[in-house]
């Protein structure tokens, strides 16, 4: 298995919803990333998790809340997002310079 | 610190052009360099990369040599086709005091015209 899914594909949410977006990787990569990616943009690095701990937390507000219950998963808890939220979000997995990306979730906060 | 710094888009060229695409990049150390493709709606793909000075990555026509003299990943193909049409990331794995990290250049967006 090379490969990182994410799920949903696609997610439209009201700004009082709460919801979560899940990355599951079986390659054991033993870190883990979330990136946040606008149109033609470069993807915007979110928090990075080592070996389950999180390691970076690139000042992303607190209505975006990341969980790694184990060492294949890392979810995204989302909550009273804003409009300006609706994005591309990318999870990445890594074990020793090279990342694989999952295919995104594309998010719309309406 | 490390950086990388890409060509600007957008880039229109008929089918069987000659592709080039300048990456250069800042690094502390030996960083690893790579180049991903992202075509309309989907994630990055990795499209090749190069671990060391002179290497050279190769995949789908696409190559890129690793010039530290430089400081470059110039991305090059032969003959472009339709289906090439996508936005292309050069982008380098380097040392922080955190551990590796990766850096993105801004993208080019790539259109390939009949």
């Amino acid at each position: 298995d090379t490969e990182v899914t994410q799920t949903p594909k696609h997610l439209v949410m009201g700004m009082t919803n709460k919801k979560s977006l899940k990355c599951e990787q079986h390659m054991g990569h033993r870190a883990m990333y979330w990136y946040k990616q606008k149109a033609k943009k470069p993807p915007e690095l979110m928090f990075v998790y080592s070996y389950e701990k999180l390691s970076i937390n690139e000042s992303v507000p607190s209505r975006f809340s990341p969980e790694c219950p184990n060492s294949s998963l890392l979810n995204l808890h989302l909550h009273a997002l804003q409009p300006e939220d609706s994005a591309l979000y990318l999870c990445a997995s890594s074990l020793s310079g090279g990342y694989t990306f999952g295919s995104g979730t594309r998010l719309t906060v309406v | 610190g490390n950086s990388v710094t890409q060509m600007e888009g957008p880039v229109t060229l008929s089918e069987e052009a000659f592709l080039t695409i300048n990456c250069t990049y800042t690094a502390t150390g030996y960083p690893s360099l790579f180049w991903y493709v992202q075509y309309p709606g989907e994630g990055l793909q990795l499209l090749l990369k190069a671990t060391k000075a002179d290497d050279k990555g190769s995949n789908k026509g696409f190559e890129a040599t690793y010039r530290k003299e430089t400081t470059s990943f110039h991305l090059e193909k032969g003959s472009v086709q339709v289906s090439d049409s996508a936005v292309y990331f050069c982008a380098l794995s380097g040392r922080t005091n955190t551990g590796n990290q990766f850096y993105f250049g801004t993208g080019t967006s790539l259109t390939v015209i009949p």
